[in-house]
C-alpha cells in the first residue's frame, strides 16, 4: 500500500523557519516526482512546488508565492521528501500535503499524505 | 497562470440525483484535467484523470468529459457518501492550478 506521512508542522512566528518531512513507503520513491500542495483553512488546494527524479537532475519548480523562500529536497536513500520553509508569513498558514506524481504529464497528485498543519502567528 | 473556474460554487441535491459540475480553463489544457473529491476533514482524493479516465477503485457513477477549455464531472446517481467538495486541477503547464471548488450539500 502506498503511504505518505508528513511531519514537522507546528506554530511558528512570522519570519521564522520550519522544515517539513514526508516519509514514503509502498512504492519505488526514486522513480517518482514529488510535490507539496497546501490548503489554507476553508480554501482550496494550492500547489507549492515539485522535485523531479535523479534522471531529471532533481530539478525543482515552485509557485511564485513561495519562490525564494521555500526549498524542496529529497533523499532517495531514505525514501523521504522535505520542504524547508524560511521567512514565513501569516499567509503560509495551511495544511501541507506531500503527494506523488509520475515522471510524465498524465499522472499527477495521487495519492496525498494526511497532511501537517503549519500555523504562522505571533 | 491558467485560471480554472468551476460552476456552481455550491449546490444542494438529493440522494439519487444526477449532478453535473463544470470546470472552465482560461486557455486550452490538452485534457490534462483531473477531478478530486474532498470529504469534510479528509484528504483530497483523485477521482478522474486525463479528463475522462476513472481512477481505479472509484465507483462508475462518476464520469468525466470535455476537451480544450470546458470539462464536466458527472455523478449519475448521488449517494450519501458523495456529499463533499469537488475540485478540478489543470496540469498542462506550470503552475498547476485548482478550481475554487464546488460544494455538494444535502437538500
Amino acid at each position: 500500500e502506498v503511504q505518505l506521512v508528513e511531519s514537522g508542522g507546528g506554530l511558528v512566528q512570522p519570519g521564522g523557519s520550519l522544515r517539513l518531512s514526508c516519509a514514503a513507503s509502498g512504492f519505488t520513491f526514486s522513480d517518482h516526482y514529488m510535490d507539496w500542495v497546501r490548503q489554507a483553512p476553508g480554501k482550496g488546494p494550492e500547489w507549492v512546488g515539485r522535485i523531479r527524479d535523479k534522471a531529471n537532475s532533481y530539478t525543482t519548480e515552485y509557485a511564485a508565492s513561495v519562490k525564494g523562500r521555500f526549498t524542496i529536497s529529497r533523499d532517495d536513500s531514505k525514501n523521504s521528501l522535505y520542504l524547508q520553509m524560511n521567512s514565513l508569513k501569516a499567509e503560509d498558514t495551511a495544511v501541507y500535503y506531500c503527494t506523488r506524481s509520475s515522471t510524465g504529464w498524465f499522472d499527477w497528485f495521487d495519492p496525498w499524505g494526511q497532511g501537517t498543519l503549519v500555523t504562522v502567528s505571533s | 497562470d491558467i485560471q480554472m473556474t468551476q460552476s456552481p460554487s455550491a449546490m444542494s441535491a438529493s440522494v439519487g440525483d444526477r449532478v453535473t459540475i463544470t470546470c472552465r480553463a482560461s486557455q486550452g489544457i490538452n485534457n490534462y484535467l483531473d477531478w478530486f473529491q474532498q470529504r469534510p476533514g479528509k484528504v483530497p482524493k483523485r477521482l478522474i484523470y486525463s479528463a475522462s479516465t476513472l481512477q481505479s477503485g472509484v465507483p462508475s457513477r462518476f464520469s468525466g468529459s470535455g476537451s480544450g477549455t470546458e470539462f464536466t464531472l458527472t455523478i449519475s446517481s448521488l449517494q450519501p457518501e458523495d456529499f463533499a467538495t469537488y475540485y478540478c486541477l489543470q496540469h498542462n503547464s506550470y503552475p498547476p492550478t485548482f478550481g475554487q471548488g464546488t460544494k455538494v450539500e444535502i437538500k
